[in-house]
């Protein structure tokens, strides 16, 4: 089974911290994503990474940033959280390939992020 | 950005009715159309990868279709069970996925 992991399920930081959340994938996969999800609003897409030191820009990346130094593990960093960037974090994974289908996504449990 | 819709918002049945809900998206270009149950306090997981205008794809009670031309797909629920209570996300490809917004379903026993 694959399994993707998030460091936290429930987060409570102050405005302006730097905020780091990390997801880890155990399959190998070459994708990884960053979602966020927000009551009335469907999955947003703030990053994703097609391979390690690579990172592409999604639908919402402005306030966000990430890292992807190991295949496994890929970071969401917050720079200077503000209270818009509270919501629900999803991190997902799939594997690589070519064709444009789009491959399953396997996703993690969610962090819960309020900022105060 | 893919406009997607999901219709009903949300829907509440009783258990052993059967129901159906759409997911509607511009038909042009179209790659594939993913759909996924999110049950409360659990991870998002793949029910169907969708391609071929007309395909039917079966996971128990559950199952789907794809009308590519129209640009719309619907999930069936035969017989719901209050573990069939969840949101059911369609998203199709441009570039990446694409959510809508979901559709939330309630089964009471």
């Amino acid at each position: 089974d694959v399994k993707v992991t998030q460091s936290s399920r429930y987060l409570v930081k102050r405005t302006g911290e730097k905020v780091f959340l990390e997801c880890v994938q155990d399959m190998d996969h070459e994708n990884m994503f960053w979602y966020r999800q927000d009551p009335g609003l469907g999955l947003r897409l703030i990053y994703f990474s097609y391979d390690v030191k690579m990172k592409e820009k999604g639908d919402i990346p402005e306030g966000y940033s990430v890292s992807r130094e190991k295949k496994e593990r890929f970071s969401l960093i917050l720079e200077s959280a503000s209270t818009n960037q509270t919501s629900m974090y999803l991190c997902a994974s799939s594997p690589f390939r070519l064709a444009p289908r789009g491959d399953t996504q396997y996703f993690g449990p969610g962090t819960r992020l309020t900022v105060l | 950005i893919l406009n997607v819709e999901q219709s009903p918002q949300s829907l509440h049945v009783q258990e052993g009715d059967s129901t159906n809900f759409t997911c509607s998206f511009p038909s042009s270009n179209f790659y594939a159309l993913h759909w996924y149950r999110w049950e409360t306090a659990k991870s998002p997981e793949a029910l169907f990868v969708m391609t071929l205008n007309g395909d039917e794809k079966k996971k128990g009670r559950i199952s789907a279709t794809l009308n590519t031309k129209e640009g719309y797909s619907y999930l069936y629920i035969k017989g719901s069970q209050p573990e069939d209570s969840a949101t059911y996300l369609c998203a199709p490809i441009q570039g990446n996925l694409i959510f809508g917004k979901g559709t939330k379903l309630s089964v009471k026993p």
